[in-house]
């Protein structure tokens, strides 16, 4: 069982918006400013599309936000393309505990 | 441009120990943590700890305490991860990143395939 709680998988058709959740608690996603997101597609490196709860690498489409409210973290994709279908992974700051860096279990997105 | 580079595939036996190599370049070495990260075949991503390249203190995962060592080398801007007492379920790509202490990882190794068999 994750430290930080991702549904399994989501789904939306092309051009559609989708939102994926991570929840953690108060000492983790709720206490710091500290979440991040990363895409894995399969075979490939995970790839840091969000860090520090909002902010996009240089070169990381911004049709790929974040938010957080409370314990809880949310990616937003909008314009869904066939690219995205991907395994898309949240990860906490968590300094009270170890591990320091918490991951969410990972959401499966499919693109119809 | 930012490059990790890790060592190629192992193959161990259960109780061996194993030591993957990370490479850094394009960057000052001394001035990002490097984090570990595994992901067994068909599953997710699994923080196993973190190093300071800059005075090599570290922080491990609480599952792997007595079992992980990582360790920096600045003048080969290299940092290793030994994971002793293998056992099957250690089988894994195992993943460099360099980011923040918090995480934040931008940079990531290849990955490292470790198999555990007997």
């Amino acid at each position: 069982q994750s430290a930080l709680t991702q549904p399994a998988s989501v789904s939306g058709s092309p051009g559609q918006s989708i939102t994926i959740s991570c929840t953690g608690t108060n000492s983790d996603v709720g206490g710091y400013d500290y979440v991040s997101w990363y895409q894995q597609h399969p075979g490939k490196v995970p790839k840091l599309i969000i860090y520090e709860v909002f902010n996009r690498p240089s070169g990381v489409s911004n049709r790929f936000s974040g938010s957080k409210s409370g314990n809880t973290a949310s990616l937003i994709i909008s314009g869904l393309l066939p690219e995205d279908e991907a395994d898309y992974y949240c990860t906490s700051y968590s300094p009270r505990t170890t591990p320091l860096v918490l991951f969410g279990g990972g959401t499966k997105l499919t693109v119809l | 441009q930012v490059q990790l580079v890790q060592s190629g595939a192992e193959v161990k036996k259960p109780g061996a120990s194993v030591k993957v190599s990370c490479k850094a370049s394009g960057y000052t070495f001394t001035n990002y943590y490097v984090h570990w990260v595994r992901q067994a075949p068909g599953h997710g991503l699994e923080w196993l700890g973190i190093i300071n390249p800059s005075g090599g203190s570290t922080g491990y995962a609480q599952k792997f305490q007595g079992r992980v060592t990582m360790t920096s080398d600045t003048s080969t801007s290299t940092v290793y991860m030994e994971l002793t007492s293998l056992r099957s379920e250690d089988t894994a790509v195992y993943y460099c990143a360099r980011g923040q202490s918090y995480g934040d990882c931008g940079a990531w190794g290849q990955g490292s395939l470790v198999t555990v068999s007997s």
